[in-house]
């Protein structure tokens, strides 16, 4: 069955540490997105890919940085520069041109707790 | 700037009790598109429905049913008969087009409970 692939579920960081969070789709959309969940502010974006090798930052870009070098995958890292991760991140894409017509299929998402 | 606000945090009712989610949104856009979506406690945010800015005919699919109002920028969601299943959280979201080209914005969410 198509659909986006997110791993691991559950990720635990030290102070200090990269971690880099996987995003695969085989849906062949052409876009993909990241999304930061905190309890009671909905859902902010992070960054986001229209096209394989581009990306733009979102609202929240700071402390994260993320690759698109092929189609189906687009991971994140969050950086020792994020003060605050610990956080439920979610992972997008879509196809269509405009983009957002048809909504996005989302991932399951993963937790990342610092420790 | 674009906006989405769901004014509740927070829904409790009892099973087969009719409820309201609120949407209200802000676009200086003609052109946009408004979406509801459900997130279980599994996480992953399931999409409900799409509708775009020059259709605002009433929709109803089986329990769930929308309202859009351009006047009031609104695009509440109804359930009737609630289940406890329909226990979630739900997100309204915006897409214009010309402002953000495909980016969704998402309001904060609604927590329903159903109890039963």
């Amino acid at each position: 069955d198509g659909g986006i692939t997110q791993s691991p579920k559950y990720l635990f960081r030290k102070e200090g540490q990269n971690v880099t969070l996987s995003c695969e789709q085989n849906l062949n959309h052409d876009a993909m997105y990241w999304y930061r969940q905190d309890p009671g502010q909905g859902l902010r974006l992070i960054y986001y890919s229209q096209i394989v090798n581009d990306f733009q930052k979102g609202d929240i870009a700071e402390g994260y940085s993320v690759s698109r070098e092929k189609k189906e995958s687009f991971p994140l890292t969050v950086t020792s520069a994020q003060k605050n991760p610990t956080a439920f991140y979610l992972c997008a894409s879509s196809n269509s041109r405009p983009q957002g017509i048809y909504g996005y299929t989302f991932g399951s998402g993963t937790r990342l707790t610092v420790v | 700037a674009q906006k989405v606000t769901q004014a509740q945090t927070e829904i409790s009712v009892v099973e087969k009790e009719d409820v309201t989610l609120d949407c209200v949104y802000e676009t200086r856009d003609t052109t946009y598109y408004l979406f509801w979506y459900k997130q279980p406690p599994s996480g992953e945010l399931v999409f409900l429905i799409r509708r775009n800015s020059f259709d605002e005919q009433n929709e109803i699919s089986g329990r769930y049913s929308w309202n859009f109002q351009k006047s009031t920028s609104s695009f509440n969601f109804t359930i009737t008969a609630s289940q406890v299943v329909d226990s979630a959280v739900y997100f309204c979201a915006l897409s214009d087009l010309e402002t953000s080209g495909s980016r969704l914005t998402f309001g904060e969410g609604t927590q329903l409970t159903v109890n039963p």
